[in-house]
């Protein structure tokens, strides 16, 4: 079993601060680490795919990091906005072979940004 | 196009009924995906569909039957619902990544909202 674990569950901040939160995962069997933002009544879409050691990718105010040896991610947002209020999901696909497409989701970070 | 959509948005079922959630994408991706999430829960995954077959059922009950009639395509039929079956079921479609080790992103639908009564 992978256990993909995020936290904090939620967070609120205010407009214009900056944030971050922690995907955890199993560093063993590593394949890629991917991240999801999920607006109310959207779909998830997404952020990120990582997979080597020490990556960081970047869109716009977001960035991701990558420790497989450690088995985490983090994700930050510079400078938050209202229209940055989502759940961000963390999600790592388990096994190899015949597993293809197995991604394992973290319960989610939700993020509220206050004008 | 990167959309995924899913119709319906909303459906309200009873437990003797048969109805079918339908999903379509114009990517060219052949791996498709059904996911369903429960409030307050992460998506789980139900099956997969590798180049139109099912590669990988996650021990699914049969009273859920995905299909996969063509590569744009992907179908989940449901009869004999229970109530703990209310959810919302998302689909997702990706490229078939190198390795078969899922680095590619996965795209979304909106999900329907399944109502069991």
């Amino acid at each position: 079993i992978l256990n993909v674990e995020q936290s904090p569950q939620s967070l609120h901040v205010q407009e214009g601060d900056s944030t971050n939160f922690t995907c955890s995962f199993p560093s063993s069997n590593f394949y890629a680490l991917h991240w999801y933002r999920w607006e109310t009544a959207k779909s998830p879409e997404a952020l990120f795919v990582m997979t080597l050691n020490g990556d960081e990718k970047k869109k716009g105010r977001i960035s991701a990091t990558l420790n497989t040896k450690e088995g985490y991610s983090y994700l930050y947002i510079k400078g938050s906005q209202p229209e940055d209020s989502a759940t961000y999901l963390c999600a790592s696909p388990r096994g190899g072979g015949t597993s293809y497409g197995k991604l394992t989701f973290g319960q989610g970070t939700i993020l509220t940004v206050h004008p | 196009d990167t959309e995924v959509t899913q119709t319906p948005k909303h459906l309200v079922m009873g437990m003797t009924n048969k109805k079918s959630l339908k999903c379509e994408q114009h990517m060219g991706h052949r791996a498709m995906y059904w996911y369903k999430q429960k409030a307050k829960k992460p998506p789980e995954l139900m099956f997969v569909y590798s180049y139109e077959k099912l590669s990988i059922n996650e021990s699914v009950p049969s009273r859920f039957s995905p299909e996969c009639p063509n590569s744009s395509l992907l179908n989940l039929h449901l009869h004999a619902l229970q109530p703990e079956d209310s959810a919302l079921y998302l689909c997702a479609s990706s490229l078939v990544g190198g390795r078969m080790k899922m680095n590619t992103e996965a795209f979304f639908g909106q999900g329907t909202r399944l109502t069991v009564v």
